[in-house]
């Protein structure tokens, strides 16, 4: 039971460079969610899914897209990347809606140069 | 108003001592709050959830949730140098357009001190 894997731990991109950040689970979790978190900030959501084929935009989704074509996956696609999307990047899944805990990925160092 | 909101810090006491980390929230609807720990470089960790007004104890934390004033606080009471960290707020939204969102405040630094 691997919980959530987040590839690549680290990355460098050059602006105007796309990636896709991957995210698993094998918990059979509906709820998923794409953070990003500045240098001493807190954590800010880009995008969350509810289920497979549902997602909605969280705080900060300029830049970035999501997609669930199944319940596992969560992937989060980088499209021109900006020096400004430089930040570590944790994606997060959760059983229910309600009295559970999220459990969270080991994260994603991208710098954009 | 944003959302979710923590104390700003960083907060900084001596070991022994009780530190009080508080949030604020604003969806009154939200049934569901949690108190994530991280460490620098780590992921968030669950140290406590809370759900029905009142307090709720675990070793030497205390989460305590007031609805009618939208406000929920972490209690560590002897603090150690391994409390000190990096402490979220999150609330679950509970309904409309957004539901199921989980939104974390900005997150209050704590330093224990010998």
């Amino acid at each position: 039971n691997a919980g959530v894997t987040q590839t690549p731990k680290f990355r460098i991109l050059k602006i105007g460079q796309s990636m896709t950040l991957q995210c698993t689970q094998d918990m059979n979790h509906n709820y998923m969610y794409w953070y990003r978190q500045d240098p001493g900030m807190g954590l800010k959501l880009i995008y969350y899914s509810v289920g497979a084929g549902i997602t909605d935009k969280g705080e900060v989704p300029n830049g970035y897209n999501v997609s669930r074509s199944t319940t596992e996956d969560f992937p989060l696609r980088l499209e021109l990347a900006a020096p400004s999307q430089t930040s570590v990047y944790f994606c997060a899944s959760r059983r229910r809606v309600e009295r559970t805990e999220a459990f969270f990925g080991q994260g994603t160092r991208l710098t954009v140069v | 108003q944003k959302e979710v909101e923590q104390n700003s810090g960083p907060l900084s006491v001596p070991e022994g001592a009780i530190a009080s980390l508080n949030c604020t929230y604003s969806d009154r609807g939200s049934q569901s709050f949690f108190w994530y720990r991280q460490y620098s470089g780590k992921s968030p960790e669950l140290i406590m959830f809370i759900y029905s007004n009142g307090d709720k104890e675990d070793g030497r934390f205390t989460a305590q949730l007031n609805k009618a004033s939208q406000y929920v606080s972490l209690l560590i009471r002897d603090s150690q140098p391994s409390d000190s960290a990096t402490y979220l707020c999150a609330v679950i939204d509970a309904g409309g357009t957004s539901y199921g969102k989980l939104t974390f405040g900005q997150g209050t630094i704590l330093t224990v001190h010998p």
